[in-house]
């Protein structure tokens, strides 16, 4: 079974433009989450998407938003980019069936530079 | 405001002796805690998790300990292998549909 992939793997942008990063996950996942890693911050979670609804929601501004499509890719857009922003992008999946109380599967992430 | 604190940034341990990595909360209601590996330029995998029911599992060479009075559970790796070497992130949720809460990662050195 394929693993969960992110796209792209890198990117560079400068400040005030916007990014889309995609995340497919493993088929027969219905749960896409987000996740931002800083050094020294950890994960932080930015959203959780299930059946195309946003069910959970961290604590970062609205420039931070995504969408999860009927076959459960999920997308996830940064708008008015900040140096701030720069961070590895981890998407994760599950199955779902019992919630929060399944194993998530990583992607390898999507690493952003913003110059 | 962390909610799931890892004091320790780094530890370093001899290959075969144990390694303990601990994990603090603070929000009593968390009732499920997992812990993650991470290496370099890979995503995190899931290494082991504990209900709050329980305050103790073990799979092979893990064991994971809740001490929910306190507010805290360690892993325990023994013995540790040069293999162990990654980032180790202690996470936790409130409830089956709440969000995953991850500390800030504990990297663990093992020296052959």
């Amino acid at each position: 079974k394929a693993g969960v992939t992110q796209t792209p793997r890198y990117l560079i942008k400068t400040r005030g433009q916007q990014v889309t990063l995609s995340c497919s996950p493993i088929s027969g996942h219905r749960s896409v989450s987000w996740y931002q890693q800083t050094p020294g911050q950890g994960l932080q979670f930015l959203f959780e998407y299930f059946s195309e609804t946003q069910r959970n929601k961290g604590n970062f501004p609205g420039r931070f938003s995504g969408r999860q499509f009927s076959n459960s890719r999920s997308e996830m857009n940064v708008s008015t980019l900040e140096l701030g922003d720069s961070a590895l992008y981890l998407c994760a999946s599950s199955l779902s069936l019992q919630g929060g109380r399944e194993t998530q599967y990583f992607g390898p992430g999507t690493r952003l530079l913003v110059l | 405001d962390q909610q799931v604190k890892q004091n320790s940034p780094s530890l370093s341990v001899q290959e075969g002796r144990i390694s303990i990595l601990n994990c603090d909360y603070t929000n009593s209601m968390f009732d499920y805690f997992l812990w993650y590996k991470k290496y370099p330029a890979e995503g995190p995998t899931f290494l082991i998790s504990i209900s709050s029911i329980k305050d103790k599992n073990e799979d092979g060479r893990f064991t994971v300990f809740l001490n929910k009075s306190a507010k805290h559970l360690s892993l325990h790796i023994v013995p540790s292998q040069p293999g162990d070497s990654a980032v180790y992130f202690c996470a936790a949720a409130k409830t089956s549909y709440d969000k995953v809460i991850f500390g800030p990662g504990t990297s663990l050195s093992v020296i052959p």
